[in-house]
């Protein structure tokens, strides 16, 4: 079955330390998206890549980074400059044809 | 600025008592209106898109609607396995692929 797999579920990053969360799809989808969740706060936009080899920052990118080498992939860096990591990290992927994203489970990142 | 605004933030409802959750948007040129759901700790599931004013679609005991300015997520008779998180977002013409979310709305059925 076609979807989008999100890994670590869990993550734990020490203080100053990068970490890369993996985001990879078989949905043949052009589009990939990274958003932050938190508490009481909806879904914040990160980073989003229409195509192979481009991407945008989103409305948060400040103390992350991303790369699209090969249409499946779209993997984030949470980098030490961002000071407040802790949250819900998810991925989504989406055609033009219909702009509904499909979301993969998640990855829950906490500061130690 | 495209913004998206979800009303109330919870909700408790005894199993069978019916109601609405609201969405007011402002979104340049919508081009669509989705409704998604998500259960804790789990990634958004979608739901409904809805396209343009007076547009209505149902799935089991959901109905979503939209006019102009608002869209309504109706549930009829619910059940406890509805108790969820229903996440509305918008897209318009001049944000491409993008979505904006609202807060969402915390669904709590009660048997």
């Amino acid at each position: 079955d076609g979807g989008i797999t999100q890994s670590p579920k869990y993550l734990f990053r020490k203080e100053g330390q990068n970490v890369t969360l993996s985001c990879e799809q078989n949905l043949n989808h052009d589009a990939m998206y990274w958003y932050r969740q938190d508490p009481g706060q909806g879904l914040r936009l990160i980073y989003y890549s229409q195509i192979v080899n481009d991407f945008q920052k989103g409305d948060i990118a400040e103390g992350y980074s991303v790369s699209r080498e090969k249409k499946e992939s779209f993997p984030l860096t949470v980098t030490s400059a961002q000071k407040n990591p802790t949250a819900f990290y998810l991925c989504a992927s989406s055609t033009d044809r219909d702009y509904g994203y499909t979301f993969g489970s998640g990855t829950r990142l906490t500061v130690v | 600025e495209d913004q998206v605004t979800q009303s109330p933030e919870a909700l408790r409802l005894q199993e069978g008592e019916s109601s609405s959750l609201n969405c007011s948007y402002t979104v340049s040129g919508l081009r669509g209106l989705f409704w998604y759901r998500q259960d804790p700790g789990k990634g958004p599931e979608f739901l409904f898109t809805l396209y343009s004013a007076g547009e209505e679609k149902e799935k089991e005991r959901l109905k979503a609607t939209l006019t102009k300015k608002e869209s309504f997520l109706h549930i009829t008779a619910p059940k406890p396995e509805d108790s969820a998180t229903y996440l509305c977002a918008g897209s318009g013409w001049t944000s491409g692929s993008r979505l904006t979310f609202g807060e969402g709305t915390q669904l709590t059925v009660n048997p």
